[in-house]
């Protein structure tokens, strides 16, 4: 069963705004990491952003940060300034300790930066 | 550069054939992934050892298979190639193998094409 949904198979924005993108997941483990990837048009995946089930606040790193409605199941990425160079693919993942800790990946989001 | 290195990173080769892929992880990592990128299927995890220990199993046809060697670095064996093996196979490495915590840090990938 898909775990990981990201409902948004491309989105627009426009140089230097902020944009949203949407990840839901299922789990019923009380443990688990919510985790964001981009992949350039390069290939290589970087990891972005993480946060723990049991944060209490919102992970921030730079200009990302993650949006974590945890009863909604709910752990979107916001990208603030955007730049032409966060044109690309985005992947929402995630990883349950109950289920072998190995990492599980959505259909992810193409991102086109607009200048 | 994330420190896992893979090689091939190309790789061209006809159906019924066999290759090897080839993994190093990260420096002090001890659990290492494989992924399948394909067009229609996204990120598909294959397979995680830890420590030379087979840890999980995902979407691992019969025909391929793994393992993780004393110095653990990692291969994955392709047999019987079809064309819809023709994808972008990441290796990713972590610290341990039951951290939710850890992100997975990726190599470049294997692109391999299946003529």
């Amino acid at each position: 069963a898909q775990k990981i949904t990201q409902t948004q198979p491309g989105m627009f924005v426009q140089e230097k705004e902020a944009v949203t993108l949407d990840c839901t997941y299922d789990t019923s483990d009380p443990s688990y990491g919510l985790f964001w990837y981009k992949q350039p048009s390069s290939g290589e995946m970087i990891f972005l952003i993480y946060q723990g089930s049991y944060d209490q606040q919102n992970a921030t790193e730079g200009r990302y940060s993650l949006n974590f409605q945890k009863a909604r199941k709910s752990a979107n990425l916001v990208i603030s300034a955007s730049q032409l160079g966060d044109s690309a693919m985005y992947f929402c993942a995630m990883r349950e300790a109950e289920n072998n800790n190995d990492m599980r990946f959505g259909a992810g989001t193409r991102l086109t930066v607009k200048p | 550069d994330s420190g896992v290195t893979q090689t091939p990173k190309h790789l061209i080769t006809a159906t019924g054939q066999r290759v090897t892929l080839r993994c190093s992880p990260r420096s002090g990592d001890l659990s290492v992934y494989w992924y399948q990128q394909s067009l229609d299927q996204g990120l598909q995890f294959l397979i995680q050892y830890y420590n030379g220990e087979e840890r999980a199993k995902g979407n691992i046809l019969e025909r391929f298979s793994a393992q993780q060697f004393p110095d653990l670095h990692s291969e994955l064996n392709l047999s019987s190639l079809e064309l819809g093996d023709s994808a972008l196979y990441f290796c990713a490495s972590s610290q341990v193998a039951r951290a939710n915590t850890g992100e997975l840090f990726f190599g470049e990938g294997s692109r391999l094409t299946v003529l």
